[in-house]
């Protein structure tokens, strides 16, 4: 049980264009989804918290305009990278968590975006 | 604000013996969790162990256990009888209670070797 689809896996596309990730609950209905940034051989790095119906809540630095996250169902949370550049490239992580705060969460496996 | 320190960036162990990774975090707070995660080369997030802050009793799973120092603010993974398959970078992550967000150390990245 408790399982989390992230899709894509991989991205790769030209400077400019806008990219979603998609992350879903399979099994689970999760109230909240959490979206993180790794670059290679470094920790997680927490993006933003999203509740199910509600506008994300973003972390001190990240642009709410360029990373535009939405909740609209229990099972489904996607992330846009808006005008994606060069340095947006990177490993974005989702998370799903179902509940109350205190329970785990469920990690998707990631997408790799390469901007080019 | 919470922090958590990972001291040792790379570990190496050999097969079947016992490594520890060590961990410390920084915080106010009285009633949190602390989890150690696994992330092999695959890059996915495995939970590996939680330990709750009220409880004196440190966790273990199978071959994984903790040393949790409350007072000490210490919480260091025991691998027991190391396998090949448990080369990955470990993550010891904070969570305050009724937050839902996990703070992350760097990164210890153990290299089991044969």
């Amino acid at each position: 049980g408790a399982v989390v689809s992230q899709h894509p896996s991989r991205v790769i596309c030209k400077s400019g264009t806008s990219v979603k990730i998609e992350c879903r609950s399979l099994d689970f209905q999760a109230t909240t989804m959490f979206w993180y940034r790794q670059f290679p051989k470094q920790s997680l790095m927490l993006m933003a918290t999203s509740n199910e119906g509600s506008k994300a809540t973003y972390e001190q630095g990240v642009e709410k305009d360029k990373f535009l996250i939405n909740h609209a169902s229990l099972t489904l949370s996607t992330l846009t990278v808006t005008s994606a550049h060069p340095e947006d490239s990177s490993f974005y992580i989702c998370s799903a968590r179902g509940g109350d705060s205190n329970q785990p969460q469920h990690f998707g496996d990631g997408t790799r975006l390469s901007i080019l | 604000a919470q922090t958590v320190t990972q001291s040792q960036p790379e570990m190496s162990v050999q097969e079947a013996e016992t490594v520890t990774l060590s961990c410390t975090y920084d915080t106010s707070e009285n009633n949190y969790y602390l989890f150690w995660y696994k992330q092999p080369p695959s890059r996915q997030m495995i939970l590996v162990i939680r330990q709750e802050a009220y409880k004196q009793q440190n966790a273990t799973e199978n071959r994984f256990s903790v040393n949790f120092q409350k007072a000490a603010k210490s919480f260091s993974l025991k691998i027991s009888d190391s396998q090949l398959g448990d080369t990955a970078m470990y993550f010891c992550a904070f969570m305050k209670t009724n937050t839902g967000k996990l703070i992350f150390g760097q990164g210890t990245t153990l290299q089991v070797k044969p």
